[in-house]
């Protein structure tokens, strides 16, 4: 079982509704979580970070962080066609310098 | 604004061959790693360094070693290319303490 966990996709959604993103992790260990939006032929880059249960909201974006479930979430509002892109979650434990990545998620936002 | 580079953005070399990959950042940060990034298999750590001189393995070290002489740049060594070390290599960089790495633009290297 791989540590972090992703549905790889691709997953559709019309412009304007909401696109739902999950990822799952088996290290209990695990305290922080990550997602980072990779565009095609592009490097990832860092859109949200969640550390504690609940929402956290940037802008469009929200991150859910369940630590019962294990189970981290990415919504993102009013979606655009510019929010097409792989997003890959990842989770790190205190302490430890490593980041453990999914295999990402890719997101098409159709107009 | 933090800024990553890698010395190639293709390269294609052959089985046996040593290859360097090379990472520069600007920002003085303390951390730099390597990742190597396949489909289906999602970024996996090779080799992380926490200061000069100082390094650690990742998740997937084998075939590779790296070396930092100076803060800002962080070399990926492999002695002897496989084709099976055919994948995009993505550098990035973090200041200590925080969380945030931040991406070079990734080497795609071919080994024929």
């Amino acid at each position: 079982q791989k540590e972090v966990e992703q549905n790889s996709g691709p997953l559709s959604v019309p412009e304007g509704a909401i696109a739902s993103l999950n990822c799952t992790y088996s290290d209990r260990g695990s305290q922080s979580f990550f997602w980072y939006r990779q565009y095609s032929g592009k490097s990832p880059e860092l859109i949200m970070s969640i550390y504690s249960n609940g929402d956290k909201e940037d802008g469009r974006f929200t991150a859910q962080l369940n630590k019962a479930s294990q189970y981290v979430s990415l919504l993102i509002r009013d979606s655009q066609p510019s929010d097409s892109a792989t997003y890959l979650c990842a989770g790190k434990n205190f302490g430890n310098e490593k980041l453990t990545f999914g295999t990402g998620t890719r997101l098409t936002i159709i107009p | 604004d933090v800024k990553v580079t890698q010395s190639s953005r293709y390269l294609v070399k052959r089985t046996g061959e040593k290859v360097f990959l090379e990472c520069v950042q600007d920002m003085d940060h303390e951390n730099m790693f390597w990742y190597r990034q396949d489909p289906g298999l999602g970024l996996r750590l090779i080799y992380f360094s926490y200061d000069v001189k100082m390094k650690e393995k990742g998740d997937i070290p084998e075939g590779y070693s790296v070396s930092r002489e100076k803060k800002e740049r962080f070399s990926l060594i492999l002695e002897s290319a496989s084709t099976n070390q055919t994948s995009m290599y993505l550098c990035a960089s973090r200041t200590e303490g925080t969380d945030t790495q931040y991406f070079g633009p990734g080497t795609r290297l071919t080994v024929l």
